[in-house]
């Protein structure tokens, strides 16, 4: 099993500009989130996922869609790219009664 | 909103040495996790602890909740270089579809 995956590892843009993480994974887990951290603020939820077709907003989500077709997949997408939100980004797949999360190895953007 | 704090925020050691991260909240959790990240990486699970007064052990680090279940405290015994990294609490609500609170993290360094 590869686990989590997300892509790209890192990427730089241009304020503005709007892209798509990616975020795969191959445990069938029904709850999906997505994170991001930053120096002394620890992970922040910005949004996360029940189940396919199921989304909801978490402690940060202005700025971002996500959407939810299968169990598998859960991208994000920064709509106009702000320089507050140069960060690194986690997505994670949770099991079992006590919310275990697996975390993929992040993406690290930087919007100048 | 649940706050989780943890302290020390740094500590840096040499090996061989013992240290006590503590996880510490006024709110109580069903389940306490905690994580350790590594440079570059995403966090991994290391263990969840459930009940009032529990404790695991993890090879040389020992866990241990609360028994209020309102703070978790890790024990690492004579600390390698190995264990270097950035140790994360986050606690649980009831419900398999709760959110996560993480804390602020504890960064750990131990030098030869």
């Amino acid at each position: 099993n590869a686990g989590v995956t997300q892509t790209p590892k890192f990427q730089v843009l241009k304020t503005g500009q709007s892209m798509t993480l990616q975020c795969a994974q191959d445990m069938n887990h029904e709850y999906m989130s997505w994170y991001r951290q930053d120096p002394g603020m620890g992970l922040r939820l910005i949004h996360y996922s029940v189940g396919a077709g199921i989304t909801d907003q978490g402690e940060v989500p202005n700025g971002y869609n996500v959407s939810r077709s299968t169990t598998e997949d859960f991208p994000l997408r920064l709509l106009s790219a702000a320089p507050s939100q140069t960060s690194v980004y986690f997505c994670a797949s949770r099991r079992g009664s006590y919310n275990e999360q697996f975390f993929g190895p992040g993406t690290r953007l930087t919007v100048l | 909103t649940q706050l989780l704090e943890q302290s020390p925020q740094f500590l840096s050691i040499q090996e061989g040495e013992n240290l006590t991260v503590y996880c510490n909240s006024s709110s109580v959790f069903s389940s306490l996790q905690w994580y350790r990240q590594e440079p570059g990486e995403g966090p991994v699970l290391l263990v969840t602890v459930v009940t009032g007064g529990e404790v695991k052990k993890l090879k040389r680090l020992t866990f241990q909740f609360g028994d209020a279940r309102k703070d978790s405290s890790l024990h690492i015994t004579a600390a390698q270089p190995g264990d270097t990294g950035l140790y994360l609490c986050a606690g649980a609500g009831a419900g398999t579809a709760s959110k996560l609170t993480f804390g602020t993290g504890t960064r750990l360094q131990v030098t030869l």
